[in-house]
């Protein structure tokens, strides 16, 4: 059964750079056509697609945070990490990764974990 | 930028029959999925490409997809289905994009 685990400082202050880091378990993250993605959550509001990555390093992030947001993949150790610089309080969400199995569809997901931005 | 619709809100009785609509422009000739999420947990896919059902989705969740609305059917409402729902959509310009929810109480 495929797994996937958030990770990462549980506080962020403003201005600085949110990182986490996705596990993968049960499953390559070198797997042909899937996709690995991360989404947030503001409390009490809806979902939000951040970006994804293919396992050859492939990147593509959604338009209004692109400036802001780097993926990357470490296929050694079967993760996938983000970081989302000169945050706001406005990025505080529950933050989740996903797998996408080609069917432009998230299939898994991480139990998620929440990030406030605050000082 | 590409914006889906959803009602905030619909009541269905147990038993009976909810429809959740999603409403994008052109949205028939892209994939719709559907996802469930109830309080404190991440969400689940109920449907993919417009209509099919992961493995373990009860066959009581359907969807359908034309025009510029797409629609997930619920037949036979129990209560462990009061959740909020999100349609999401997926084409190469846009990616992915989320709709901004339904909560369905089963009343």
């Amino acid at each position: 059964q495929l797994q996937l685990r958030e990770s990462g400082p549980g506080l962020v202050k403003p201005s600085e750079t949110l990182s986490l880091t996705c596990s993968v378990s049960g499953g390559s993250i070198s797997t042909t056509g899937d996709y690995w993605g991360w989404l947030r959550q503001p409390p009490g509001k809806g979902l939000e697609w951040i970006g994804s990555i293919y396992y050859s390093g492939s990147t593509y992030y959604n338009p209004s945070l692109k400036t802001r947001v780097n993926i990357s993949v470490d296929t050694s150790k079967n993760q996938f990490s983000l970081n989302l610089t000169s945050v706001t309080a406005a990025d505080t969400a529950v933050y989740y990764c996903a797998r996408d199995h080609g069917r432009n569809s998230f299939d898994y997901w991480g139990q998620g974990t929440l990030v406030p931005v605050s000082s | 930028s590409y914006e889906l619709t959803q009602s905030p809100s619909v009541s269905v009785s147990p038993g009976q029959t909810a429809s959740i609509t999603c409403s994008g422009d052109k949205l028939g000739d892209k994939y719709v999925c559907w996802y469930q999420q109830k309080p404190g947990q991440s969400p689940v896919l109920v449907v993919y490409q417009d209509h099919k059902r992961p493995s373990g989705i009860p066959e009581r969740f359907s969807g359908s997809n034309s025009g510029n609305t797409a629609t997930l059917t619920i037949s036979e409402t129990q209560a462990m289905d009061e959740a909020d729902y999100y349609c999401q959509t997926w084409d190469s310009s846009i990616f992915y994009v989320f709709g901004t929810g339904t909560k369905v109480t089963v009343l």
